[in-house]
């Protein structure tokens, strides 16, 4: 099972709107409304940011948003401020044989 | 409040053995699956499986399948990962996570920082 795909790096200046784009396969994003995002500032562990393609648990500021078309799934941040500088990783769900499978990982620098 | 607190950083020579646990509190252990995920070193996430601890029932990436045991204690809220003969590749830091659904990880634990080096 490959990782799922997603850009090395974007970037934003404060204020703006960055898009994270997470593709894969029929097999996983395309068949399943089971995606997570997680945000990991260097040296950190993961935090949860968005379950079930377009859920936010309480505490992760509405600026956060997912949505998902065909087999690529998206994270939005809007209103980009100094602190949504970190890692962001997609994840989804795959079948009972794969189980899950992580994105690649994308750096989103704030200008 | 909702912990899982794992053990310390190990150092171990390729071939050896090892164990990690992962303790959790503040919340029913036993009802929540337990995922683990190893990060390479200035690398990405991977899922490697996950247990439920009520009966450990366990499921494995294919990747990690052969390669890795999960397993779990439920009578002192506790998951364990375990290698039988570590590689230098298994250098890694590898997070425990408290899991909604299969890919939905809510809490973390925080990290332990496995190396292996002859």
């Amino acid at each position: 099972q490959s990782a799922l795909t997603q850009p090395r790096s974007v970037s934003g200046s404060p204020g703006q709107s960055v898009t994270i784009s997470c593709t894969g396969t029929s097999s996983d994003v395309g068949a399943y409304n089971y995606v997570s995002w997680y945000q990991q500032h260097p040296g950190k562990v993961p935090t949860l940011m968005i379950y079930d393609v377009n859920k936010r648990p309480s505490g992760v500021p509405d600026r956060f948003s997912g949505s998902k078309s065909g087999n690529t799934a998206s994270l939005t941040i809007s209103g980009l401020q100094a602190e949504d500088e970190a890692d962001y990783y997609c994840s989804s769900y795959a079948g009972s044989h794969t189980l899950g499978v992580f994105g690649t990982g994308t750096k989103v620098t704030v200008l | 409040e909702v912990q899982l607190v794992q053990s310390g950083a190990e150092v171990r020579k390729p071939g050896e053995s090892l164990k990690i646990s992962c303790k959790g509190s503040g919340y029913d252990f036993i009802t929540n699956w337990i995922a683990w995920v190893r990060q390479m070193p200035g690398k990405g996430l991977e899922w490697m499986g996950m247990i439920y601890p009520r009966d450990s029932d366990t499921r494995y990436s294919p990747s990690f399948q052969g390669q890795v045991t999960i397993s779990a204690d439920k009578s002192i809220s506790t998951a364990y990962l375990q290698w039988s003969r570590l590689k230098a590749s298994d250098t890694a830091i590898y997070y425990c996570a408290r899991s909604l659904s299969t890919v939905t990880q809510d809490y973390w634990g925080q990290g332990t920082l496995v190396t292996v080096s002859s």
